[in-house]
């Protein structure tokens, strides 16, 4: 069964807009949450993180927010660019260090 | 620096045959992981290692075995191939999570695109 997932396949972001990808969990148990990046071809790349600490975390363009009650986060790319066209995987873990992953969503931003 | 290194980038076999994929990192992690990625289903864990000499199965381990002589070194094992093998998969490696001032997040190859016919 998936214990991190992402129910949208693809998204078509306007260049400059917002984008928002979500993910949901069902494990209360992560304390531990991260977004990866990944272009055809390559291996994903780490993007950036939260702990189950923190509500917000933010990388320059980059936010992730985490809402722990709804099991859910999301990361928010302001303003978006062609550069960032890629699939997002969200991961989580406990403290036991295995990654777990959503499906990915497809992110093309329109120039 | 060559972070996350995957040995080989592409292969075909026939149903039956075996092979061994080679992962290989320069990072000093403890914690190494081999992924599969097929369409629609994201990165599931095949098996996982903790640290020299020890491995562990995650969440599609059915068909596959690791090792783990070296620290530096993870192997993934197809004893006996099947088409529903075919898949790409990736390697990847951290550090433990019980060094709270580094950081944790797994670092990744470039995969390996296997094709079973």
């Amino acid at each position: 069964d998936q214990q991190v997932k992402q129910n949208s396949p693809s998204l078509s972001v306007q260049e400059g807009r917002i984008s928002i990808l979500n993910c949901d969990y069902t494990n209360s148990m992560f304390d531990y949450f991260l977004w990866y990046k990944k272009y055809p071809a390559e291996g994903p790349t780490f993007l950036i993180s939260i702990s189950s600490i923190k509500d917000k975390n933010e990388d320059g363009r980059f936010t992730v927010f985490l809402n722990k009650s709804a099991k859910h986060l999301s990361l928010h790319i302001v303003p978006s660019q062609p550069g960032d066209s890629a699939v997002y995987f969200c991961a989580a873990s406990a403290f036991g260090n295995q990654f777990y992953f959503g499906t990915g969503t497809s992110l093309t931003v329109i120039p | 620096n060559a972070g996350v290194t995957q040995t080989p980038k592409f292969r075909v076999l026939k149903t039956g045959q075996s092979m061994t994929l080679l992962c290989a990192q320069d990072m000093n992690h403890e914690y190494m992981y081999w992924y599969r990625q097929d369409p629609g289903m994201g990165l599931r864990l095949i098996h996982y290692s903790v640290g020299e000499g020890t491995t562990a199965k995650g969440e599609v381990p059915d068909g596959y075995n690791v090792s783990r002589l070296k620290k530096q070194n993870f192997l993934l094992g197809l004893e006996s191939a099947a088409p529903s093998q075919t898949s790409v998969y990736f390697c990847a490696s951290s550090y433990s999570r019980h060094k709270p001032d580094l950081n944790t997040e797994a670092f990744f190859g470039q995969g390996t695109r296997l094709t079973v016919v």
